[in-house]
């Protein structure tokens, strides 16, 4: 079975408005999970690394006040994208990494588009 | 930083075949390769990997080799079928990096011909 779970799986939203995203580790606790960005044919782009209990680490590039990230328990992380435009339109991946193997578990995604 | 090419961008194959993708890597401390498939819609799920002190690793009709002074890696599917088609990522990573930070290959896509 599916070891993350994320939520919701499709969403269309209009500019302007926020979107939250829920990724769940369902077969172990994770301190750090990992949102991605993906563009049609592209490969993954890491936007931040959630911390739980602290502040999320971007990457270059990616703001902070736009995508906002908050992991409040050892199961779940949810990015937010705030003020959401047309050009925030894409496919958002979160991951889990498990700590015994270094075993990356992905999200099944979620498709995001802005009207 | 690591950087990661992955080759070829597409890739078609009968079924039955055998179907190559190849990765090179510019880290030399990089140990740790994973292999993803991605299906249309979804998310990434590893289906195998490989790290610095192994040289070939099997797992039924997929393997992966590893050759450090060369920094290069690849994925061997044998048999192909059509279920196979999809986007395959390679990635390599650091032992002191999470496999979260693992720089990615810009993928291959696969397409298995009944």
């Amino acid at each position: 079975g599916a070891v993350v779970s994320q939520h919701p799986s499709r969403v269309i939203c209009k500019s302007g408005t926020s979107v939250k995203i829920e990724c769940r580790s369902l077969d172990f606790q994770a301190t750090t999970m990992f949102w991605y960005r993906q563009f049609p044919k592209q490969s993954l782009m890491l936007m931040a690394t959630s911390n739980e209990g602290s502040k999320a680490t971007y990457e270059q590039g990616v703001e902070k006040d736009k995508f906002l990230i908050n992991h409040a328990s050892l199961t779940l992380s949810t990015l937010t994208v705030t003020s959401a435009h047309p050009e925030d339109s894409s496919f958002y991946i979160c991951s889990v990494e498990q700590q015994n193997t270094g075993e990356l578990f992905f999200g099944e995604g979620s498709r995001l588009t802005v009207l | 930083g690591e950087n990661v090419e992955q080759h070829p961008s597409t890739l078609s194959v009968q079924e039955g075949d055998s179907a190559v993708i190849k990765c090179t890597y510019s880290d030399s401390a990089s140990n740790y390769f994973p292999w993803y498939k991605q299906e249309l819609g979804k998310g990434p799920q590893l289906i195998i990997d490989i790290r610095s002190n192994v040289g070939e690793k099997k797992d039924q009709r997929i393997a992966v080799t590893l050759n450090k002074t060369a920094k290069h890696f690849s994925l061997h599917i044998t048999e192909t079928q059509p279920e196979d088609s999809a986007v395959y990522f390679c990635a390599a990573s650091r032992g002191d990096t999470n496999a979260g930070k693992s720089t990615f290959g810009d993928g291959t896509t696969l397409t298995v011909k009944p």
